[in-house]
């Protein structure tokens, strides 16, 4: 099945510097997403690509799918404390199944 | 607030006991997820339901098992637990694509 790997699993960052992590798979993927789980919270969905080369944007973050469809990244400007937590990439099979996600990158801010 | 609501929020036991975990899915949503999150192991996806019938199986122990009733709400059931057993346990809906979180469940075997 696909598999998709974030490394490293912690990074730390000064407030106010850009972040940058990325989600690479050995096979093409038909779909990527990103979810975000909070210390002591639930995983919540951010954002879905499916097409070669996709950009998305939600305010300070900036999602895109590699061309070949097997490495996404998220990148985050001006990191501020409340972006702190796990943020994971995710591969669905098709609509309504499972997901298989990735390790997770745990991100810290120092303010 | 997902919508997705699980009970309990935490559950200590011993091992060797079973223990029943309860989720109701977001209004209208037919499918339901079962993931385990521990901090080795990450989000391992469990089993799915889909309108009251197994739809996929993932890396679930023999000793788990679940079920999805007629009002589309699933249970979670954890026998001859073992200190291993110890995790959070998430379920999940979704309507289609996106996959909505419960607050999940954290399982703590003794």
């Amino acid at each position: 099945g696909q598999q998709v790997m974030q490394i490293p699993q912690y990074q730390h960052v000064q407030e106010g510097e850009d972040f940058t992590t990325y989600c690479n798979s050995s096979t093409t993927l038909s779909n990527i997403q990103w979810y975000k789980q909070r210390p002591g919270g639930h995983p919540v969905f951010l954002i879905q690509l499916v097409k070669s080369g996709e950009v998305k944007k939600q305010k300070r973050l900036t999602f895109q799918f590699g061309e070949a469809k097997k490495n996404s990244s998220l990148h985050i400007t001006a990191t501020q404390t409340t972006d702190v937590g796990t943020y994971f990439c995710a591969v669905a099979t098709g609509a309504n199944s499972k997901l298989t996600f990735g390790k997770g990158i745990t991100l810290s801010v120092r303010p | 607030d997902s919508g997705v609501t699980q009970t309990p929020k935490h559950l200590i036991t011993a091992t060797g006991q079973r223990v029943t975990l309860r989720c109701s899915p977001r209004s209208g949503d037919l499918s339901v997820y079962w993931y385990q999150q521990s901090l080795d192991q990450g989000l391992q996806f469990l089993i799915q339901y889909y309108n009251g019938e197994e739809r996929a199986k993932g890396n679930i122990l023999e000793r788990f098992s679940a079920q999805q009733f007629p009002d589309l709400h699933s249970e979670l059931n954890l026998s001859s637990l073992e200190l291993g057993d110890s995790a959070l346990y998430f379920c999940a809906s979704s309507d289609g694509w996106t996959q909505y979180f419960g607050p999940g469940t954290r399982l703590l075997v003794l």
